[in-house]
């Protein structure tokens, strides 16, 4: 079946304990972004990469790391987290090309920092 | 600046009633627009993709979009609506040049039986 997975899928940590929360798709999609979504706020982009080794930010990159090392592979990295990081996380990926295609996203990560 | 803002928080219908969704963009070049749909729970769900009016990928679940570029608004429709369409929508851009995206705030309908 073809999917964005993520795990964990909850998650409750302390500030500044490194986490880290990964995401993983099965179809050969060249894009792979990460995403918060907060009340009121609607979804914003954090970091997206277009193939291996290739990232670039978001609107909303501060307080968070990425790496593309493996294709179907895009971790979202929390170095030092703070409470203000609490959110819902999405992953998403895509085919890139000509044109924009369908994100396909992930059933999200929710995570708590106290 | 780039924005996307949908102007309805909530919004209740009874089922059986039609619908509108409001979407309103602000973008310098010509964007790919979107629709996603968010069920209680779950990630977001493509409901309709649409770019210089050449390319529309035909929408699940009955939603018709209403684009007018004058008005910079990609408004979504649906004749008839179902309890199942409960739900929170999104409205996204995108350009193929920067490959960002903004999503709206969104709108979360609840539907009376």
């Amino acid at each position: 079946e073809a999917q964005v997975t993520q795990n964990p899928r909850y998650l409750i940590t302390v500030t500044g304990k490194k986490l880290t929360v990964t995401c993983s798709q099965n179809m050969n999609h060249e894009y792979m972004s990460w995403y918060r979504q907060d009340p009121g706020l609607g979804l914003r982009q954090i970091y997206y990469s277009m193939n291996v080794e290739v990232t670039d930010k978001g609107d909303v990159p501060e307080g968070y790391k990425v790496s593309r090392k493996e294709k179907r592979n895009f971790p979202l990295i929390l170095e030092s987290p703070s409470p203000n990081q609490t959110s819902l996380y999405f992953c998403a990926s895509s085919l890139l090309g000509r044109v924009l295609e369908t994100q396909y996203f992930g059933p999200g990560t929710r995570l708590l920092v106290l | 600046a780039q924005s996307v803002t949908q102007p309805d928080i909530h919004i209740t219908v009874s089922e059986g009633a039609s619908l509108e969704l409001r979407c309103n963009y602000s973008y310098g070049a010509t964007p790919y627009l979107f629709w996603y749909v968010q069920s209680p729970g779950q990630g977001l769900q493509l409901l309709l993709k649409y770019f210089s009016g050449d390319t529309l990928v035909q929408g699940i679940k009955g939603f018709e979009p209403e684009f007018k570029r004058s008005q910079s608004s990609f408004n979504l429709r649906k004749p008839s609506v179902h309890w199942s369409d409960a739900a929170e929508y999104f409205c996204a851009v995108g350009t193929s040049g920067t490959y960002k995206y903004i999503f709206g705030t969104g709108t979360r309908l609840k539907v009376l039986a």
